[in-house]
């Protein structure tokens, strides 16, 4: 069983769509975060949170830590927006075993 | 600053020889990780320093694996000897904090491929 389950696993968007990529987790947490890693390129950290919501430009991210979840917005969504999201969490209790999704595959079609 | 600085950015091995992978963390950083990504499992954590000292292990799949940090402004992985099911991409990352939460910043990775 994974600890933090991301949907959906690949997505096409047409540029200008708006995007939502969803993170479920199962253990109790003292962060999330969203990474976003570009074809053949690095690790990027995107944002990290303990509730509520935070903006960064166009992204959006979201936490409900009652129902364990997090979603993560795209607005006006752009080619350069193609790459792989990762959900992460930071474990309470658990010194630094984090838990990752498998990430989600966007590709924005111009 | 110049980031979290990896090397090589691509190593390609024959099965059975030492692969080392090295880290240069961000300048004040006192905290170094160690991941490996795969396909099939995404990310996983090997092995994380504070102020120089392993923390925490536990990630390391096998003895084959092993990772060292000299001083505040070095790491190293080491594979010996390599097998095919290591190939995959190592980041290493650092952090100003005692945890992953106290700012985050990943390298470009290796990727490593033994044949």
């Amino acid at each position: 069983k994974n600890e933090v389950e991301q949907s959906p696993q690949n997505l096409t968007a047409q540029e200008g769509e708006f995007i939502t990529i969803n993170c479920s987790y199962s253990v109790g947490i003292s962060a999330l975060h969203w990474l976003q890693q570009h074809p053949g390129g690095g690790i990027v950290s995107l944002f990290m949170l303990s509730s509520g919501k935070k903006k960064h430009g166009r992204l959006i991210a979201t936490i409900n830590i009652q129902e364990k979840h997090s979603s993560l917005h795209i607005t006006a969504s752009h080619p350069r927006d193609s790459a792989v999201y990762i959900c992460a969490v930071s474990p309470t209790n658990t010194g630094n075993q984090f838990y990752f999704g498998t990430g989600t595959s966007l590709t924005v079609i111009p | 600053d110049a980031g979290v600085i990896q090397s090589p950015r691509h190593e390609v091995t024959e099965m059975g020889q030492e692969v080392t992978l090295r880290c240069k963390p961000i300048s004040g950083h006192n905290s170094l990780f160690w991941y490996r990504q795969t396909m099939m499992r995404g990310l996983e954590l090997l092995i994380y320093f504070n102020n120089n000292v392993p923390i925490d292990d536990s990630g390391m799949p096998e003895d084959r694996f092993s990772a060292k940090m000299p001083n505040a402004s070095f790491s190293t992985l080491k594979i010996q000897p390599s097998e095919p099911r290591d190939s995959a991409v190592y980041f290493c990352a650092s952090s100003s904090g005692g945890s992953w939460n106290y700012g985050y910043t990943f390298g470009s990775g290796t990727r490593l491929t033994v044949v």
